[in-house]
């Protein structure tokens, strides 16, 4: 299958500063890429879609100022989790297909995030 | 309101024997499927899709049936390996694509020698 690589895979921040997520396309082409977020003993929520060269659509109850999604390259999308609090605190995942019609949708490994 | 239910947290099987992973789901605009493991702080990987027009997709040792009037999938595997104890996520799509997926909570399957 293809390659998405996600960075950094774990990250501890402080309470207001800004962090920012790395999701990455190894060998395709990814003209769309999901970011997930899970919280413990919960499924994976979509939280946004990103399309290469457009603004993200964010899902219902995501906060597009707190979450902010580029996807300026068609191998790479970035989330800035700004000025993060402890509720923001989850396991954050990218997933990216190569075309709209894709039947599969390759995800990176995750990123765990902690706000102290 | 969750959309895909996998209502057994966990499931414990013998090498060997068969694992029945279940999944059910309420959007009846659902038509496509998908099953996903994974291990611990990695992220998903793909095992098996299935269309809804289709009762059963096989693959190897992995085999996924669908019962459309049921709302209701189920996951295969036989003969289960050590190698195959993870989370086992069921997604499904209203695109008929791997577009904005909505997950169940996930099986964690432990199988013991």
């Amino acid at each position: 299958g293809a390659v998405v690589s996600q960075h950094p895979s774990r990250v501890i921040c402080k309470s207001g500063t800004s962090v920012k997520i790395e999701c990455r396309s190894l060998d395709f082409q990814a003209t769309t890429m999901f970011w997930y977020r899970q919280f413990p003993k919960q499924s994976l929520m979509l939280m946004a879609t990103s399309n290469e060269g457009s603004k993200a659509t964010y899902e219902q109850g995501v906060e597009k100022d707190k979450f902010l999604i580029n996807h300026a390259s068609l191998t790479l999308s970035t989330l800035t989790v700004t000025s993060a609090h402890p509720e923001d605190s989850s396991f954050y995942i990218c997933s990216a297909r190569g075309s709209p019609g894709a039947k599969l949708a390759f995800f990176g490994q995750g990123t765990r995030l902690t706000v102290v | 309101d969750q959309q895909v239910k996998q209502n057994s947290p966990s499931l414990s099987v013998q090498e060997g024997r068969i694992s029945i992973l279940n999944c059910d789901y309420t959007n009846s605009m659902f038509d496509y499927f998908l099953w996903y493991k994974k291990y611990p702080a990695e992220g998903p990987t793909f095992l098996i899709s299935i269309s809804s027009i289709k009762d059963k997709n096989e693959d190897g040792r992995f085999t996924v049936f669908l019962n459309k009037s049921a709302k209701h999938l189920s996951l295969h595997i036989v003969p289960s390996q050590p190698g195959d104890s993870a989370v086992y996520f069921c997604a499904a799509s209203a695109s008929g694509t791997a577009s904005k997926l909505t997950f169940g909570t996930g099986t964690r399957l432990q199988v013991t020698l």
